[in-house]
């Protein structure tokens, strides 16, 4: 089983929608989470971080993380075709290494 | 110049051709990381240096070398590779003990074994 699971997709939105996008994991020790965003031809850059259970708002971004289903949200509210992107879920144990989900291919259609 | 540059960003070589991947972070971060990522798959974490020793090697094939310098400088010497191998390689730096600032990554290398 792998430590972080996520759906690959690709997920197809119309602008302005609600997106979400989710990933469980297996590690009950894993205490910061975090969503990265990977547009085409870039490396991975951190958009949401979240220590332990609990909600993160940053604009049209929340970040959730639901400790005892062991479940990880990232909602997009308003949609737009620049937020076509990769996410990347992650999460790790203090002093330990970020653990990857495999990414979720977001496209918003103008 | 600032955050995690890689060069060069393409690269194509033959198997039997030996070429080098570099990485500089502008950061003064004292972690350095290999990762290779794959289509539909998650990043593979390959190599670790802190404070430019390696402490982790994810049982990588010796066909990759890592090489770390110093705490800003990370190299990847690559020798014999396989079609296999054909992937982008992302480079990242992190401060230990500053979990909340998440790594930086670069823009990755696009690698194309032929």
């Amino acid at each position: 089983q792998k430590e972080v699971e996520q759906d690959p997709g690709p997920l197809s939105v119309p602008e302005g929608a609600i997106v979400s996008l989710n990933c469980t994991y297996s590690n009950s020790a894993f205490q910061y989470f975090m969503w990265y965003r990977q547009y085409s031809r870039k490396g991975p850059e951190l958009l949401m971080y979240t220590y332990s259970s609990g909600n993160k708002e940053d604009g049209r971004f929340t970040a959730q993380v639901d400790k005892s289903s062991k479940y990880i949200s990232l909602f997009i509210r308003d949609s737009q075709p620049s937020d076509s992107a990769t996410y990347l879920c992650a999460a790790m144990e203090y002093g330990n290494k970020l653990v990857f989900g495999a990414g979720t291919i977001l496209r918003v259609k103008s | 110049e600032t955050g995690v540059t890689q060069t060069p960003r393409h690269l194509v070589m033959g198997m039997t051709n030996k070429k080098s991947l570099k990485c500089e972070q502008h950061l003064g971060h004292n972690a350095m990381y290999w990762y290779k990522q794959s289509a539909k798959k998650p990043l593979e974490l390959m190599f670790v240096y802190n404070f430019k020793e390696q402490t982790e090697n994810n049982s990588v094939p010796s066909r990759f070398s890592p090489e770390c310098p110093n705490s800003s400088h990370l190299f990847l010497h690559l020798h014999t590779l396989q079609p296999e191998d054909s992937a982008l390689y992302l480079c990242a730096s992190s401060q230990e003990g500053k979990a909340n600032y998440g790594y930086t990554f670069g823009s990755g290398t696009r690698l194309t074994v032929v």
